[in-house]
């Protein structure tokens, strides 16, 4: 199993440009999830995913901030315009459906914003 | 709402030494689950230990153990035999269903 699958693992952009972050979750796992974090924020959940629905978006802070789950092994998180406050880690995680299963992390995209 | 509170920023420990990271959280729920995850500088994170609220009987993964006191809404995590690669940041979480919650973490550094 190759866990789940983030690409980039650094993107340095520029201001005004689009950023779009992929993910792989792990074959079978049902629910995806995205956070970010940052030094003054920690771990902040901006969307997740049950059976490629989004069912929760309130964490999304503009609408700069776009995810799709077009099929089960794929997702993006898509910001345009980028800003230099969007610069943060970026979590993919997926899991099980169910209280018991806890996430698996990939290994995140640290973006940076000049 | 649910929130989990870990009041130690930064904790250090000597190596082979043991050391208790601790974690509170505010729920009114009866039916949820605790973990304990690790994020060492290479920034994955690592699930540690998971802890069923059903459960009385704390969890234990090899050197890693929680006290879990329900009552009390506290869940801390015990490292036993402290080694350098446990340096790392550590973040405790709750879920139910859906809803998944960290606290900010307490950054564990181990001295040789």
């Amino acid at each position: 199993d190759a866990g789940v699958i983030q690409s980039p693992r650094h993107e340095v952009t520029e201001m005004g440009q689009e950023v779009t972050l992929r993910c792989k979750p792990i074959s079978g796992h049902n629910s995806l999830f995205w956070y970010r974090q940052t030094m003054m924020r920690g771990l902040e959940l901006l969307i997740y995913f049950n059976n490629n629905v989004p069912i929760d978006d309130s964490g999304m802070p503009e609408d700069r901030f776009s995810a799709k789950m077009p099929n089960a092994s794929f997702s993006t998180l898509k910001i345009q315009p980028s800003e230099p406050r969007d610069s943060a880690v970026y979590f993919c995680a997926s899991s099980l459906r169910g209280q018991g299963k806890g996430y698996t992390f990939g290994s995140g995209t640290r973006l940076t914003v000049v | 709402a649910q929130t989990v509170t870990q009041s130690q920023p930064e904790m250090s420990v000597q190596e082979a030494e043991t050391v208790t990271l601790s974690c509170t959280y505010d729920t009114s729920e009866s039916d949820y689950y605790l973990f304990w995850y690790k994020q060492p500088p290479s920034r994955q994170m690592i699930l540690v230990i998971r802890q069923e609220a059903y459960k009385q009987q704390n969890a234990t993964e090899n050197r890693f153990s929680v006290n879990f006191q329900k009552a009390a809404k506290s869940f801390s995590l015990k490292i036993s035999d402290s080694q350098l690669g446990d340096a790392a940041m550590y973040f405790c979480a709750y879920r139910r269903g859906n809803q998944f919650y960290f606290g900010t973490g307490t950054s564990l550094t181990v001295i040789p």
